[in-house]
């Protein structure tokens, strides 16, 4: 079975400044998917970046980007100029390509942003 | 606009009375699924459906049911509830596709049981 784990339950960045949050899978499959949500106090999951791991090219969404090494099963998110609004609990999530579409998730990441 | 609408957001409910949380979706997924959230555990997954009268377990099933009677429709069924089923219940719909489409998730149902 895979499994996801994020190693830090809390992380803090002061505002405009640029922090890591990590994220290592386990998996025997070689096609899958890479998630990070974001889940603000409003509760809602929001999709922030996606990462098919048959691409080598890191996903970038605005200041949001990821360093995917899969050889390393490892998939951080960089969260660049960070804003109060970036202020959430963060999961790492992770889908098999095909079949069951069943999402993995990792404990979560509660990041704080400092004015 | 695209969504998954979960109802009730809020319920308060004692050890043995039979609830039901609504899950509907108006994208035409064919796959749905439930998942629990509980703290330092992040989301698991409970019960899932691949399509209209098609569903099976997931990693947390005991005590709960579900049924996909029409596409939309995914309930969250708790027959005899208990305090250990407490938590933050999602639903989730996406179109199958073996290019990897996002999950939608619902806005959540916190769920009390006293």
């Amino acid at each position: 079975a895979q499994t996801v784990t994020q190693s830090q339950p809390e992380m803090s960045v002061q505002e405009a400044e640029t922090v890591t949050l990590s994220c290592t899978y386990d998996t025997s499959e070689s096609d899958y998917y890479l998630f990070w949500y974001k889940q603000p106090p409003s509760r809602q999951m929001i999709l922030v970046i996606r990462q098919e791991a048959y691409k080598q090219q890191n996903a970038t969404e605005n200041r949001f980007s990821v360093n995917f090494q899969k050889a390393a099963k490892s998939f951080s998110l960089k969260i660049s100029d960070s804003q109060l609004g970036d202020a959430a609990m963060y999961f790492c999530a992770y889908r098999n390509q095909g079949g069951s579409e069943k999402l993995v998730f990792g404990k979560g990441t509660k990041l704080t942003v400092n004015p | 606009e695209a969504q998954v609408t979960q109802n009730p957001r809020y319920l308060i409910t004692v050890t043995g009375k039979k609830l039901t949380v609504t899950c509907s979706q108006n994208m035409n997924h064919e796959y749905m699924s439930w998942y629990r959230q509980d703290p330092g555990l992040g989301l698991r997954q409970i019960y899932y459906s691949m399509n209209v009268e098609v569903t099976d377990k997931g990693d947390v099933p005991e005590g709960y049911k579900v049924s996909r009677k029409e596409k939309r429709n995914f309930p969250l069924i708790l027959e005899s509830p208990s305090p250990n089923q407490t938590s933050l219940y999602f639903c989730a719909s996406s179109l199958r596709s073996p290019t990897g489409t996002e999950a939608f998730f619902g806005q959540g149902t916190r769920l009390t049981v006293v």
